[in-house]
């Protein structure tokens, strides 16, 4: 079965903490991979994605994320976190046309 | 450009009746999805329409159902309201290509409350 698991479901950090978020999924095939970020009282946003080629893929406001083929693993990451990084992130894989999300992680960033 | 937009933002409805949720995609983008998103459950794939056509499925009752228009527009129904039908409903369009629908755009949602 298609499914993703993120690792944490809160997560409470200080400013300038750096932050690594886990995803990992179970997929039969080729799968194209996202992080979504949710502010609070705002849509859905791209953050990043893959589709092929290098496995370290960079995205906005400075996260970055990894594939990792064998370990089906795509976590997120970023060196040094800001307060407007508090919202909830969400990582998706998207097979046979649609995406499947994970449970979503909140960040809380603390000033 | 103008983005994903859904009317109405919110509604509230009682158990037993229906609801007809309305999404405008980007402009150019033919293929529009629906997610259900919920505290307990998360955000869940509802269907996904693609020039009229509906490409793909979710695991929903028969109650809750959608139609493209030639427009690209698209519409999702609710019949027979649960009080577990009360969602956040979030409309996505992207422009397909191939087997798969690529990056998504989403609207801010449609927030239904069922009393």
């Amino acid at each position: 079965a298609q499914s993703v698991s993120q690792h944490n479901h809160h997560v409470i950090l200080s400013e300038a903490a750096s932050l690594e978020l886990g995803c990992n999924y179970s997929y039969g095939g080729t799968v194209n991979l996202f992080w979504y970020v949710q502010y609070p009282g705002q849509h859905l946003q791209l953050l990043l994605k893959y589709f092929s080629g290098d496995p370290l893929v960079k995205g906005i406001k400075g996260f970055e994320a990894e594939f990792i083929k064998s370990k089906f693993s795509f976590n997120l990451r970023k060196p040094s976190v800001q307060w407007s990084d508090t919202a909830e992130y969400f990582c998706a894989i998207q097979g046979g046309g649609k995406l499947i999300f994970g449970q979503g992680t909140e960040l809380s960033v603390k000033p | 450009k103008a983005g994903v937009t859904q009317t109405p933002r919110y509604l509230i409805k009682t158990r037993g009746q229906q609801v007809t949720l309305s999404c405008s995609p980007i402009s150019g983008h033919r293929s529009v999805s629906w997610y259900q998103q919920t505290p307990g459950q998360g955000l869940q794939f509802l269907f996904e329409y693609f020039s009229e056509t509906q490409r793909n499925k979710g695991n929903f009752p028969g109650r809750f159902s959608g139609r493209q228009f030639s427009n690209s527009r698209s519409e999702m129904n609710v019949s027979t309201l649960e009080l577990g039908d009360s969602a956040l409903y979030l409309c996505a369009s992207s422009i397909r290509t191939g087997g798969d629908t690529g990056e998504l755009f989403f609207g801010e949602g449609s927030r239904l409350t069922v009393l």
